[in-house]
């Protein structure tokens, strides 16, 4: 069984400013990685994953995270966000090597907010 | 290409009511899948189907919740009576291959009164 912490569960920021949206995971067996995005009214939509490799991963929307196995993380960072970045977004995981692809664990959600 | 698609995208019943929600998926997808939010908590997994199969069923709460998918195309997961704890929103998500390459919907918000 997996289970996924996000440490935060607002986070607001300023126009152009760095933010870091912080994850932590616990599993028993090896896990994929993922955030996904959800804007209002809207479904959630991947921002980048993590399968294997490299362990600084790049998405959609300038977003990168970076996976830090000894300690099971897997932050989102952006260098600097904009008005539209507004939305909450979610950590989550899924069993490497598993049946179920899409059968995600996922994270309490952190909203962020971003104020011009 | 059309996304996932989920309808009502909004149901407001009574305790003991029938409700029944439907996705759309991606056209192609083999996989969908029904998620759960119940407010203040994390988005859960309900179940999976590979084609017309149920793959996994393990998060369903319960057998007041019957999910379908007719043909391999369309899905509906009826609630049948509605609780109120069964409040929350509903989402259907489709993937075709590939680890964690979710397509969700907007969601259905279930009110039950």
């Amino acid at each position: 069984a997996q289970s996924v912490t996000q440490l935060d569960s607002q986070v607001p920021v300023f126009e152009e400013a760095p933010v870091e949206l912080r994850c932590n995971y616990s599993s028993s067996v090896s896990v994929y990685l993922f955030w996904y995005v959800q804007y209002p009214n809207q479904g959630l939509q991947l921002l980048l994953k993590y399968l294997s490799g490299s362990t600084l991963v790049k998405g959609i929307n300038g977003f990168e995270a970076e996976f830090n196995k000894s300690q099971t993380s897997f932050h989102l960072r952006k260098p600097s966000v904009h008005i539209s970045d507004t939305a909450e977004y979610f950590c989550a995981v899924s069993e490497f090597g598993g049946t179920s692809y899409g059968k995600l664990t996922f994270g309490q959600g952190t909203i962020l907010t971003v104020h011009p | 290409e059309a996304g996932v698609t989920q309808f009502p995208s909004h149901s407001v019943i009574e305790k003991g009511q029938t409700v029944t929600l439907r996705c759309d998926p991606i056209s192609g997808h083999d996989n969908l899948y029904w998620y759960r939010r119940v407010m203040g908590k994390e988005i859960k997994f309900l179940l999976h189907f590979v084609k017309e199969s149920k793959q996994d069923e393990s998060g369903m709460p319960n057998n007041r919740f019957l999910a379908e998918r007719t043909g391999g195309t369309y899905s509906t997961l009826k609630v049948q009576p509605a609780e109120l704890e069964d409040s929350g929103v509903y989402f259907c998500a489709s993937s075709q291959l590939g680890p964690g390459e979710l397509f969700f919907g907007s969601g259905t918000q279930l009110s039950v009164l």
